[in-house]
């Protein structure tokens, strides 16, 4: 059974890059018919599209968030990641990461139980 | 940028029949899928493509979309049914969320 796992820093400065990690498990991330992405969700908000890739690196990111975001990914690792530049408090958020299958017209189907991350100094 | 709305919240006494709507411009011609979310938790997909149950989601769950309104139909609401429910569109490789709606069982 497929599973997602987010890792990576619970704590970062304003002003840096905020870097996480998906690690795909039970399964594969190079399968013609997935791509994977991170959605964030701010204390008491809703949710936001951050981005998506494909396995192919092709990438897709929310516009709001475009100059400061980059996602990779390794098929090597079964991993993909979030690096987000210049961060301030408004990032503050729990960071989710998801499959989204292009079969179903891109329902995220699987998600990570999610990693806080707090922009403070 | 494609929008969709939700309203905030909704209320519904226990074993009658919720709708939660999401509208957006011409919504109908689109593929909508909704999540229902637990505090603390992250969201389940509860619909796919409108109409579509994952596996494990029980019959309860329904929608429809046409126009410019996708619904959420739960039927039987149980106390388990609380939440938050987001509706989504992939739209030109864009991906859009509605901004939740909090259900509320009485």
């Amino acid at each position: 059974q497929l599973q997602l796992q987010e890792s990576g820093p619970g704590l970062v400065n304003p002003s840096e890059t905020l870097s996480l990690t998906c690690t795909v498990s039970g399964g594969s991330i190079s399968r013609n018919t997935d791509y994977w992405g991170w959605i964030r969700q701010p204390p008491g908000k809703g949710l936001e599209w951050v981005g998506t890739i494909y396995y192919s690196g092709s990438s897709d990111y929310n516009p709001s968030l475009k100059s400061r975001v980059t996602i990779s990914v390794d098929t090597s690792k079964t991993q993909f990641s979030l690096r987000l530049s210049s961060v301030t408090a408004a990032d503050t958020a729990v960071y989710y990461c998801a499959r989204m299958i292009t079969g179903i017209t891109g329902a995220f189907d699987i998600w990570g139980q999610g990693r806080m991350v707090t922009v403070s100094s | 940028s494609y929008e969709l709305t939700q309203s905030l919240s909704v209320s519904v006494a226990l074993g009658q029949t919720a709708r939660i709507t999401c509208e957006g411009n011409d919504i109908g011609s689109k593929n909508i899928h909704w999540y229902q979310q637990k505090p603390g938790q992250a969201p389940v997909l509860v619909l796919y493509r409108d109409v579509n149950r994952p596996s494990g989601i029980p019959d309860r769950f329904s929608g429809s979309n046409s126009g410019n309104t996708a619904t959420l139909t739960i039927s039987r609401v149980q106390d388990g049914d609380e939440g938050d429910y987001y509706c989504h569109v992939w739209d030109s490789s864009t991906v859009v969320f509605g901004g939740g709606t909090k259900l509320t069982v009485l």
